[in-house]
């Protein structure tokens, strides 16, 4: 399958601090997504990047579709115990023989500190 | 009812029993999805249901037998499985195949002893 590489692998962060995490890929997706996994639950979608170039914004995070179409960002300002957890990038087709497929990154896991 | 519901929410079987996991969802969807989730690892597709026919099956083991008896259900017949089936085992489903908006259930946690 298609191969997302995230990074970085895991983070340890104070409290207050801001966050940055991206992924790359080899091929082209025509959606980016970012989602995030607390323990025990199914992923949460957070952003969702339609266009090369987009820049979105949910509270205080941001993510950007690279013009490139390959690769997004994800960034999360001042960090709070909450936003511990697992964060996946996800790429989309929507075309093709692998319509419906997310290919996911293998994950950032985020740490906070009070 | 903006949820995926996943039933029961833990599953401890044996190498010779017979299980099925259970989603619903009442959002209207037509869509829906079996993934599975080792630990620290993403999610795995296994199979993709399109208007209650299957659409894709990820060269999954017979073992596992996916089943869509309405578009509001979704079952995972387990027979025979190995200790390292044992993983998280998630739902989603979205409006149709090919929208991204999928919606996750909170997973059946399955241990195969």
């Amino acid at each position: 399958g298609q191969q997302l590489n995230q990074s970085p692998q895991s983070m340890f962060i104070q409290e207050g601090e801001d966050v940055s995490m991206n992924c790359t890929s080899s091929s082209i997706f025509n959606t980016w997504l970012w989602y995030k996994q607390d323990p025990g639950e199914g992923p949460v979608l957070l952003i969702a990047l339609y266009k090369a170039g987009e820049l979105t914004s949910n509270g205080r995070l941001t993510a950007q579709f690279g013009i490139t179409r390959k690769d997004s960002f994800l960034n999360i300002s001042a960090s709070i115990p909450s936003d511990v957890g697992i964060y996946f990038c996800a790429g989309h087709h929507d075309r093709g023989s692998t319509l419906g497929r997310l290919y996911f990154g293998r994950g950032t896991q985020l740490t906070v500190w009070p | 009812d903006t949820e995926v519901t996943q039933t029961p929410k833990h599953l401890v079987m044996g190498m010779t029993n017979k299980k099925s996991l259970k989603c619903e969802q009442h959002m209207g969807h037509r869509a829906m999805y079996w993934y599975k989730q080792k630990a620290k690892k993403p999610p795995e597709l296994m199979f993709v249901y399109s208007y209650e026919k299957l659409s894709i099956n990820e060269s999954v083991p017979s073992r596992f037998s996916p089943e869509c008896p309405n578009s509001s259900l979704l079952n995972l017949h387990l027979h025979a499985l190995q200790p390292e089936d044992s993983a998280l085992y998630l739902c989603a489903s979205s409006p149709r195949q090919g929208d991204y908006g999928y919606t996750f259930g909170s997973g059946t946690r399955l241990t195969v002893v």
